[in-house]
């Protein structure tokens, strides 16, 4: 059961690259998210999916863009990375909507540093 | 504003120790779900329990127990008899429905031998 998969696991960047973070689940889940953890602020939500080709804004969506052109994967992009967009991006899923009570599991994370 | 909030930022403990971590949310809502995560030093985020609105009767699992007290909007989480391996950083969340699920910003908690 692989569950969630992230890739890269570990990246470090310049300022003004553009990087694309990977995240793949084998649970056929309709909703997909992308969070960002930073010390002090917890997890924050950048983006999320309800299904294949619907995606919507979180917290935090400024500076990523996303995709979801097959249910299984939910690529995270950062167009031009920024130092600020250094952290630690968490993606996950969930069968339904989280405010019906649904659990959203996650990926084991992507550290990503901005130079 | 914040939704969900951890006041503890850090606690230690020697093992052995019980120890409750504080979460109180912030809702006007009348159905809605909180969950509690923990962040072990390998960093994953691991899903212990989900509690909702309508269902006040406190849980136990093991070692673990959790309080949920509508009145004071709090989801307390407490281990008991705690041991080197509960040592993690502890998320408690808030999902309602309209909005995305709102986490605290953690609780360190360090258990020593």
């Amino acid at each position: 059961d692989a569950g969630i998969t992230q890739s890269p696991r570990y990246k470090i960047t310049e300022t003004g690259r553009q990087v694309t973070l990977m995240c793949h689940q084998t649970w056929s889940h309709s909703y997909m998210f992308w969070y960002r953890q930073d010390l002090g602020h917890g997890l924050r939500l950048i983006y999320y999916s309800a299904a294949a080709d619907i995606t919507d804004k979180g917290e935090v969506p400024d500076g990523y863009v996303v995709s979801r052109s097959k249910t299984e994967n939910f690529p995270l992009t950062l167009e031009s990375a920024t130092r600020s967009q250094t952290s630690v991006y968490f993606c996950a899923s969930s069968r339904g909507k989280p405010s019906s009570g649904n659990t959203i599991y996650f990926g084991e994370g992507s550290w990503l540093t901005v130079v | 504003a914040q939704k969900v909030t951890q006041a503890q930022t850090e606690i230690s403990v020697v093992e052995k120790e019980d120890v409750t971590l504080d979460c109180v949310y912030e809702t006007r809502d009348t159905t809605y779900y909180l969950f509690w995560y923990k962040q072990p030093p390998s960093g994953e985020l691991v899903f212990l329990i989900r509690r909702n609105s309508f269902d006040e009767q406190n849980e136990i699992s093991g070692r673990y127990s959790w309080n949920f007290q509508k009145s004071t909007s709090s989801f307390n989480f407490t281990i008991t008899a705690s041991q080197v391996v509960d040592s993690a950083v502890y998320f408690c969340a808030l999902s309602e429905e309209d909005n995305d699920m709102r986490f605290g910003a953690g609780t360190r908690l360090t258990v020593k031998p």
